[in-house]
């Protein structure tokens, strides 16, 4: 088991510039959630996938965010035409509806600094 | 929605001391609560959860109480060790109430003094 990856780690952009980051699930989790953690406060949740299916998103995600879970595998998060305000640590987690699927379990997070 | 708080934003105890954080929340459909560390540039780490339909849950040094009646729980850490520190969240979800995004305070940032 080697947990939620996500890369790239850290990713610095110029503002308007568009971004992904892609998230690799744990085996077998087929829940997916991206949140976000901006400096000194929880993460806020933005999306979640159940498979493939996009269950559930958050007033947070503008429709300059979108993400993807093709084939129900890993997952990617694109930011269009990105402002400063996005500068934040971008983290993803995962879960099994095998039990007790409310144990969510999160990755190192992707650093997006905006300049 | 959901709303949780989270007190203190800091705690600095002494090694060997016990540090306790709590939390409130607001939905009273509320039912998983789960505790997470973040270490410096990490990602957060389940540490311990609890369940509404218990009141009390500890694994080794760390425990768990949940008052379901005043909507609070909280964080008990015993015989405080350096690598305890780090920031801690709180957490709430309403599983099984068609909803799938945790809710999260804004964290206890825990130093403990050797």
């Amino acid at each position: 088991d080697t947990g939620v990856s996500q890369n790239p780690r850290h990713k610095i952009t110029k503002r308007g510039q568009n971004v992904t980051f892609r998230c690799d699930p744990i085996s077998e989790h087929n829940r997916l959630y991206w949140y976000r953690q901006t400096l000194g406060q929880g993460p806020e949740f933005l999306t979640y996938f159940q498979n493939e299916a996009q269950l559930e998103k958050s007033r947070l995600l503008s429709d300059r965010f979108s993400a993807e879970r093709p084939k129900g595998s890993f997952s990617t998060l694109e930011i269009q035409r990105t402002e400063q305000g996005d500068s934040a640590m971008y983290l993803c987690a995962s879960s099994s509806d095998r039990g007790r699927w409310d144990e969510q379990y999160f990755g190192p997070g992707t650093r997006l600094t905006v300049t | 929605g959901e709303n949780v708080e989270q007190h203190p934003s800091t705690l600095s105890v002494q090694e060997g001391d016990s540090a306790v954080i709590k939390c409130t929340y607001s939905d009273s459909a509320s039912n998983y609560f789960p505790w997470y560390k973040q270490e410096l540039g990490k990602g957060p780490q389940l540490i311990i959860d609890i369940r509404s339909n218990v009141g009390e849950k500890k694994d080794q040094r760390i425990a768990v109480t949940l008052n379901k009646t005043a909507k609070h729980f909280s964080l008990h850490i015993t015989e405080t060790q350096p690598e305890d520190s780090a920031v801690y969240f709180c957490a709430a979800i309403a599983s099984g109430a068609g909803s799938y995004q945790l809710t999260f305070g804004k964290g206890t940032k825990l130093s403990v003094i050797p």
